[in-house]
C-alpha cells in the first residue's frame, strides 16, 4: 500500500512565479492536511480538506495561498507570486476519517520549495 | 488546546531502552495522545497513539498514567536510526477543531554508540 505521495520533491521558483504542490493521499483516505516547516522551525498546520471541501483553513496565509482537493485527482497547494519567505518544506498528510481523533495522520516526505 | 511539555533534548545509548516523557496536565477526557518522530529532512512518522490504556506496537510502547496527565514513550532497543525529534501531541477532536495535529518543539533524541 503506497504511502502519501508528494511531488515534486524539490521545486525552485523565482520571485513572482507560481508554485503548485501536489499530494496524493494514501489509498482509502479522504482527509488531507497541509503543513509548512520553515528552516530550523517547527511544523505549522495550514489547512485541512475533505473531497471538494475546505474544513479548516485557520493556518493559511490570507493572501496568495490556496488549496483544493477535487473529487478526482490529487490535492493541490497553490502559492501565487512567491516570495523568498515562502521557501520551506511543505508536508501533506492524510487520514482515513476526520472524526473522533482515533485515525492517525500519515505524512508524505514533503516538497522543498526554494524561491530565488 | 491541551498543551504538552517535553524535554528539549536527551541522549540514550544504542541497544538500551529509551524512555521519553511528556506532560499533558490539561488533557480532556476524549483527547488522544499521539507520538510522531521526524528524522532529518523526512516527513513526520507516526509511531503510536492512545486514549487511556497502555499501547504497544512494533515500534514502541506508550504508557499513560491513570490520571492521563502524563505519558511515556518507550523505544525498547534504541538504534542509531532512532535519532530524531520526537513529538508528543494531544489531539483535539471534533468538527470545529478540524482534527488537526498541533506540533510543539518536541524532544531531540540522540542515540549514541
Amino acid at each position: 500500500n503506497a504511502g502519501v505521495m508528494q511531488n515534486p520533491r524539490h521545486l525552485v521558483r523565482r520571485r513572482g512565479q507560481e508554485a503548485r504542490l501536489r499530494c496524493s493521499p494514501m489509498k482509502g483516505h479522504s482527509h488531507v492536511y497541509w503543513y509548512r516547516q520553515l528552516p530550523e522551525e517547527g511544523l505549522k498546520f495550514m489547512v485541512y480538506l475533505q473531497k471538494e471541501n475546505i474544513i479548516d483553513e485557520s493556518g493559511m496565509p490570507k493572501e496568495r495561498f490556496s488549496a483544493e482537493f477535487p473529487k478526482e485527482g490529487p490535492s493541490i497547494l497553490r502559492i501565487q507570486q512567491v516570495v523568498r519567505g515562502d521557501s520551506a518544506a511543505y508536508f501533506c498528510a492524510s487520514s482515513q476519517n476526520g472524526q473522533g481523533g482515533n485515525s492517525p495522520l500519515h505524512f508524505g516526505n514533503g516538497t522543498r520549495l526554494t524561491v530565488t | 488546546d491541551a498543551k504538552t511539555t517535553q524535554p528539549t533534548s536527551m541522549d540514550c545509548a544504542e541497544g538500551r531502552a529509551a524512555n521519553l516523557p511528556c506532560n499533558h496536565s490539561t488533557i480532556s477526557g476524549n483527547e488522544y495522545v499521539y507520538w510522531y518522530r521526524q528524522i532529518h529532512s523526512q516527513g513526520p512518522q507516526y509511531i503510536i497513539h492512545g486514549l487511556k490504556n497502555n499501547e504497544t506496537n512494533e515500534m514502541a510502547s506508550l504508557i499513560i498514567t491513570e490520571d492521563r496527565k502524563s505519558s511515556t514513550l518507550i523505544l525498547p532497543h534504541a538504534t542509531l536510526r532512532d535519532t530524531a525529534v520526537y513529538y508528543c501531541i494531544v489531539r483535539v477532536v471534533g468538527e470545529a477543531a478540524g482534527n488537526k495535529l498541533t506540533f510543539g518543539g518536541g524532544t531531540r533524541v540522540l542515540v549514541k554508540p
